[in-house]
């Protein structure tokens, strides 16, 4: 079973900040908070990831709470082409855990509307 | 950047067949994951292998086998083939069992 918890879809006007929500309350002291999405039928993709500091790419923002337990993905100008299914995964990383495979939950379907 | 590469994309099967779906990773990874989802699904875990030998292994049916050849290539075999079995399948490479990197897929059809 997934150890992550995202509300089931959202939406987000274009051009402004998608904030996504994920609970991982259970998150061990070596797991990584890691963020996919799936554009429909595509293959998932690689967004960011983060152990317990803040993360910033070209992609996107991860925000990480001091606890652990929950973090937020943020993409901070939203366009239509953001449209997906965004999963929140937790996994032991880098080299610690073996060639695990991901464990995807439902995921949070984000709309952009236009 | 290169990227992984799945072959073929499409694929058109007849229930009892046998169907080979094959995965170039990324140039530098040693690692190999399979994933498997089905219609309405998520992607789910089937099995990996780094370095060559099987690492972790998630609901892959026992019809179903995998391996990672020498030059890190990796096939995955799919006998006696049911209507259930159709599905997009992904597989992801990485460099030393970190970040995972998906393939563009192939859809598989059994009629």
């Amino acid at each position: 079973d997934a150890k992550t918890t995202q509300p089931p879809s959202m939406d987000c006007a274009e051009g402004r900040a998608a904030n996504l929500p994920c609970n991982h309350s259970t998150i061990s002291g070596n797991e990584y908070v890691y963020w996919y999405r799936q554009i429909h039928s595509q293959g998932p993709q690689y967004i960011i990831h983060g152990l317990k500091n803040n993360e910033t790419n070209e992609m996107a923002s991860l925000i990480i709470t001091e606890d652990r337990k929950s973090s937020t993905l943020i993409l901070p100008h939203a366009t239509l082409r953001d449209t997906a299914v965004y999963y929140c995964i937790v996994r032991v990383g880098n080299s610690g855990g073996g060639a695990d495979g991901l464990t995807f939950g439902k995921g949070t379907h984000l709309i952009i509307q236009p | 950047a290169a990227g992984v590469i799945q072959s073929p994309r499409h694929l058109i099967k007849e229930k009892r067949e046998t169907a080979t779906l094959k995965c170039y990773p990324i140039p530098r990874h040693d690692t190999v994951y399979w994933y498997q989802q089905g219609p309405g699904q998520d992607p789910q875990f089937l099995i990996s292998f780094y370095e060559k030998m099987q690492s972790d292994k998630g609901s892959i049916p026992d019809r179903f086998s995998a391996q990672q050849f020498s030059d890190y290539h990796s096939e995955l075999n799919m006998s006696s083939l049911e209507l259930g079995d159709s599905a997009l399948y992904f597989c992801a490479s990485s460099r030393n069992e970190e970040t995972q990197y998906f393939g563009p897929g192939t859809r598989l059809l059994v009629l």
